[in-house]
């Protein structure tokens, strides 16, 4: 299997514009989570998805924030309008349903200017 | 709720010596409890976890971890490090395999040659 997969890797930006921040997990994972990672914060989970319905969106910073899950191989996290407060690393991890060890992507580094 | 402390943000320690990385819970109910590793510019990837039964898990590159229901605690070890060890720590817990996983705020662990 190839892993969960992120796109892009990299994402440099101006403040005002849109990111989008693509994930695959890992084929049969029916659980899909959205973290960011910063200096600051830590890691923090922004929400997660079960069978492609969001459970838990608590940890959406706010309404410039907003993730998809459409079907069971694909999610994506965007936000509109970006800000200089957005950069950071933000990872998209899967698990399976009874199982507990989640796999993580290799992130997607943000950088807004 | 349930929180994980990390008093180490960073433990730089000699190669072939030995470490010790504390982590600490907090739970009202019984809870899984994990050690992720995230290595430079990667993602997180799980070391080892206790769900039940013995008290000490091991991982296959040599770290091993006990849980302590007395201490609420989950101190991560090994007897000697390599440099290869070098990366972020990550302890977490969570209720149930349904559960999400809240993780600490990392321990950096550093190896000098």
């Amino acid at each position: 299997d190839a892993g969960v997969i992120q796109s892009p890797r990299h994402e440099v930006t101006e403040m005002g514009q849109e990111v989008t921040l693509r994930c695959k997990p890992i084929s049969g994972h029916d659980y899909l989570f959205w973290y960011r990672q910063t200096m600051m914060r830590g890691l923090e989970l922004l929400i997660y998805f079960n069978n492609n319905v969001p459970i838990d969106d608590s940890g959406m910073p706010e309404d410039r924030f907003s993730a998809k899950m459409p079907n069971a191989s694909f999610s994506t996290l965007k936000i509109q309008p970006s800000e200089p407060r957005d950069s950071a690393v933000y990872f998209c991890a899967s698990r399976l349903t009874g199982a507990e060890t989640q796999y993580f992507g290799p992130g997607t580094r943000l950088l807004v200017l | 709720a349930q929180s994980v402390t990390q008093l180490d943000s960073q433990v730089p320690v000699f190669e072939e010596a030995p470490v010790e990385l504390r982590c600490n819970y907090s739970s009202s109910v019984s809870v899984y409890l994990f050690w992720y590793v995230q290595y430079p510019n990667q993602g997180l990837q799980l070391l080892l976890k206790y769900l039940s039964g013995s008290t000490l898990v091991e991982s296959i590159n040599g770290f091993e971890a006990e849980f302590n229901k007395s201490q609420t605690s989950f101190h991560l070890r090994k007897p000697s490090v390599h440099i290869s060890d070098t990366a972020e720590y990550f302890c977490a817990v969570s209720r149930t395999s349904y559960d999400k996983v809240i993780f600490g705020p990392g321990t950096s662990l550093s190896v000098i040659p």
